[in-house]
């Protein structure tokens, strides 16, 4: 299966202060997704890539951004976090012969 | 829409013996696939055991199996012989195909394995 690298595992910045959580995947498959997980709640999809084909939640705060220049790698941009954005965020992508995820280690936000 | 709901926020066990955790589901696609993953404490969330809904035969790896009624549109999780490892937040997903595999979450049962 793919294995999902992010990078960094915990990340500390100041309010108001962009930040950029990276991910990347070892085997090139299409589609990968950014999750925002909340202290003991399910993870919430904010944005997913097929291709180059970029999709954003319908109500995926504008403060949050995505790029993907390639096919193994993907960003998240948070152009000005809130104390309300500390959380943990999960990069995935499909798993090989299935239609599960294989999820990254997940990289834990925290705003001061 | 696609929705999950898992009605058990925590749950316990004793070491050595069996728990069921539930989950509902309702999709309006007939091929569609569920899955229970497996969050430890400040860990990476892996996957547990799959169900594709075409298949009858309930899946089962190891300790862990699944009841799948697809009518009831239920899927429940079963672990036996619990072990202190399996303390996690369980959570239930369902992904009704299509291009993009978007995955849905019920919002987790955190099981407790006790000593």
């Amino acid at each position: 299966d793919a294995m999902v690298i992010q990078n960094p595992r915990y990340q500390v910045t100041q309010f108001g202060k962009p930040v950029t959580l990276s991910c990347s995947q070892t085997l090139n498959h299409n589609v990968m997704y950014w999750y925002q997980q909340k202290s003991s709640q399910a993870p919430k999809l904010l944005f997913h890539y097929y291709d180059k084909d970029f999709n954003n939640e319908a109500d995926t705060p504008d403060n949050f951004q995505s790029r993907r220049p390639n096919t193994s790698f993907c960003f998240l941009d948070i152009r000005s976090p809130g104390l309300g954005d500390a959380a943990m965020y999960l990069c995935a992508t499909k798993m090989s012969g299935s239609y599960g995820y294989t999820f990254g280690s997940g990289t834990r936000l925290t705003v001061v | 829409a696609q929705t999950v709901t898992q009605s058990q926020p925590e749950m316990s066990v004793q070491e050595a013996e069996t728990v069921t955790l539930s989950c509902t589901y309702d999709t309006s696609e007939n091929n569609y696939y569920l899955f229970w993953y497996k969050q430890p404490p400040s860990r990476q969330m892996i996957l547990v055991i799959r169900q594709e809904a075409y298949k009858q035969q309930n899946a089962t790896e190891n300790r862990f199996s699944v009841n799948f009624q697809k009518a009831a549109k239920s899927f429940s999780l079963k672990i036996s012989d619990s072990q202190l490892g399996d303390t996690a937040m369980y959570f239930c997903a369902l992904n009704s195909g299509g291009s993009n595999y978007k995955l849905t979450f019920g919002k987790g049962t955190l099981l407790t394995v006790n000593p």
